[in-house]
Parts: C-alpha cells; structure tokens; sequence
C-alpha cells in the first residue's frame, strides 16, 4: 500500500530552523507531486506548496513564498519542508499528501507532523 | 477566511439523509473539479469523493457529490455514527494556482 511516513512531533523556540520530512513508500516517488498543507484551528487546510521529486520542479503559496523552503531527495524519496527562523504563527499540524498532477486530489496523505514554537 | 465557504457544522440523527455545501468561485469551483475530505479526529484527511461525484474505493455509497456552477455539496444518506468526522471541499484555483479548501463542516451524528 501506499505510504507517506511523516517526521515526529517537533517543539522549537522562536527564531530557530527546523526541517521536517516526508517519506514515500510503495509507489514510484519520482513521478507524483508532494504537497504540504497546513492545518490550524484558526485557518483551516491551507495549501503551502509542491515539488515534483522527479525534477525538483517546485511551486509555492504566495502566502509560504519565503516563509518555507521545499525540497526533495528522490534517491531516498523523501520530501522536505524546512523554516529558517520559526515564528510562533508557524505552530500547526503540517500534511505531506501526494498528486498524480497538479489539478488532481490529494490521493494520499502522511500522519502530520505537530510543530509548537514557544518561548 | 477560507477561499471555499461551508457551513461550520451539520447534524442529523441516524438514517437520515444531510447535506453539506461548498461555495466558491469562477476561478476555482466554476472551472474545475471538486474533491471532498473527510477528516477523524487526531487523523489526516482523506480523500472521500473526487471529480466532484466519484468515490474511492471503500467509501460507501450512501456518500455522493454533486457540483453546479459555483458551488458543490456532499450528501450523506442513511447517516450512521462512524460518519461523524470533519468534511473539508477542495478544488483548483486558476488565480492562486494551486489548490483551495473550504473551513470544513463538522458533522455530529445525534
């Protein structure tokens, strides 16, 4: 069965980095898009961007342009997402989920992983 | 403050038939297909209808989807307690490119 396994809770002080990851199982990783979504009590599901492992070909939010980089390791398919200085807004539960295509649902979708920026 | 508009919550007792909608606009619903989520709680979502009106493997029957101009529901008929879960819409936006969701509906099964 199709598998994305997500990187475990993460608790961080504001200003630091984290990368989280997500890694695919049980399909070709290279030849579907791996999104990362959003999700807070305040917001809802908030889309924040794709890469395509196959060439890394990356497109981001507006809202996450910036905010967060995107990257991917087909070699080991796994995706990453990956803040360079957290903010307190950045606490959430963060989704990998893939896609055939860009227009095409979120067909499957990692655990979460629950990030807390606190002081 | 979602781009897709749901109402917060809906409920039923078990048996009957709800519904729930999804608004949007000529950039997104109006031009493209629509999915629906269903969310567990402490779960991920998962997709529960696609292409407006197509069910995954799995999913019962008496989950259906709809779509007409701008908008799209999900109907629920003969409602039973392990449908209780959050329902989120979501479709393609041609001005955001990428996609959108609604604020999802909670549904309580009384």
């Amino acid at each position: 069965d199709v598998q994305l396994v997500q990187s475990g809770a993460e608790v961080k002080k504001p200003g630091e980095s984290l990368e989280i990851s997500c890694q695919g199982s049980e399909y070709g990783f290279s030849n579907y898009w791996i999104g990362w979504v959003r999700q807070t009590p305040g917001r809802g599901l908030e889309w924040m961007g794709f890469i395509y492992p196959g060439d890394s070909d990356t497109r981001y939010s507006p809202s996450f342009q910036g905010q967060v980089t995107i990257s991917a390791d087909k070699s080991i398919s796994t995706a990453y997402l990956r803040w360079s200085s957290l903010k307190a807004s950045d606490t959430a539960i963060y989704f990998c989920a893939r896609r055939e295509w860009l227009q095409s649902p979120f067909d499957h979708w990692g655990q979460g992983t629950v990030v807390t920026v606190s002081s | 403050q979602s781009v897709l508009t749901q109402p917060p919550s809906a409920s039923g007792t078990p048996g009957q038939r709800v519904i729930i909608s999804c608004s949007g606009s000529s950039s997104n619903i109006g031009r493209n297909i629509v999915n629906w989520y269903q969310q567990l709680p402490g779960m991920a979502p998962k997709l529960h209808i696609y292409s407006n009106n197509q069910r995954p493997s799995g999913v019962p029957d008496r989950f259906s989807g709809s779509k007409s101009g701008t908008s799209s529901s999900l109907a629920i008929s003969g409602l039973q307690s392990e449908d209780e879960a959050d329902y989120y819409c979501a479709t393609w936006d041609d001005s955001l490119r990428g996609p959108v969701f609604g604020g999802g509906t909670k549904l309580t099964v009384l």
